[in-house]
């Protein structure tokens, strides 16, 4: 049964933590994507790799860090630089497609993280 | 460049009745468009997508949406609202280079 899972669900983190939210696929994508939402402000990519052991900034890549060992894994860590981390995190995944052959992206159910 | 705007932010109608969904993308590419849904505390799922084969998409759940280059939209269209229908909707245009832009979505509310 493919797809992205992502752990834990909800995760709480004291203030001056470190946390990392996990997220795997077995969809046999090269590209993987970490999201930030927020109520009412739709999705913010924060880090996206398109093969293993490369990844790039996203729009608020600030305190947050990523590694891409695995070309099924993309764990993404919260630094406690990031000021404001309680927010829904999701982890997406696609092919990269041909020129002029586009592909849907596939989502993990999301971590709810909270600090505390 | 590639961005989307989803005109509603929330739109309410009542059981049985349609549903409209608005979205206009602006995109250098000859765009790749897509629509998904999002129920509370889940992921996103995909409802359609458009990739140039036909201007009429259908997708899962009795959506649809139709291209209009003309117009730069991509509405989301459904004959008649079901109470399981209500959720956030989220428009996507992407581009060559596999990267995704996300309107800010529509929240729907279903009225019994």
């Amino acid at each position: 049964d493919g797809g992205i899972t992502q752990s834990p669900k909800y995760l709480f983190r004291k203030e001056g933590q470190n946390v990392t939210l996990s997220c795997e696929q077995n969809l046999n994508h090269d590209a993987m994507y970490w999201y930030r939402q927020d109520p009412g402000q739709g999705l913010r990519l924060i880090y996206y790799s398109q093969i293993v052991n490369d990844f790039q900034k996203g729009d608020i890549a600030e305190g947050y860090s990523v590694s891409r060992e695995k070309k099924e894994s993309f764990p993404l860590t919260v630094t406690s630089a990031q000021k404001n981390p309680t927010a829904f995190y999701l982890c997406a995944s696609s092919i990269v497609g041909l020129a002029g052959l586009y592909n849907e992206q596939f989502f993990g159910p999301g971590t709810r993280l909270t600090v505390l | 460049a590639q961005s989307v705007t989803q005109l509603d932010s929330h739109v309410s109608v009542s059981e049985g009745t349609p549903v409209l969904l608005r979205c206009n993308y602006s995109s250098s590419y000859s765009p790749s468009l897509f629509w998904y849904v999002q129920h509370p505390n889940k992921g996103l799922q995909l409802l359609l997508k458009y990739t140039s084969a036909a201007t009429l998409v259908k997708g899962i759940n009795g959506f649809e949406a139709e291209f209009k280059k003309s117009e730069t939209s991509f509405h989301l269209t459904k004959p008649s609202a079901h109470m399981s229908d209500a959720a956030e909707y989220f428009c996507v245009v992407s581009d060559p280079g596999n990267q995704f832009y996300f309107g800010t979505g529509t929240s729907l509310t279903v009225i019994p």
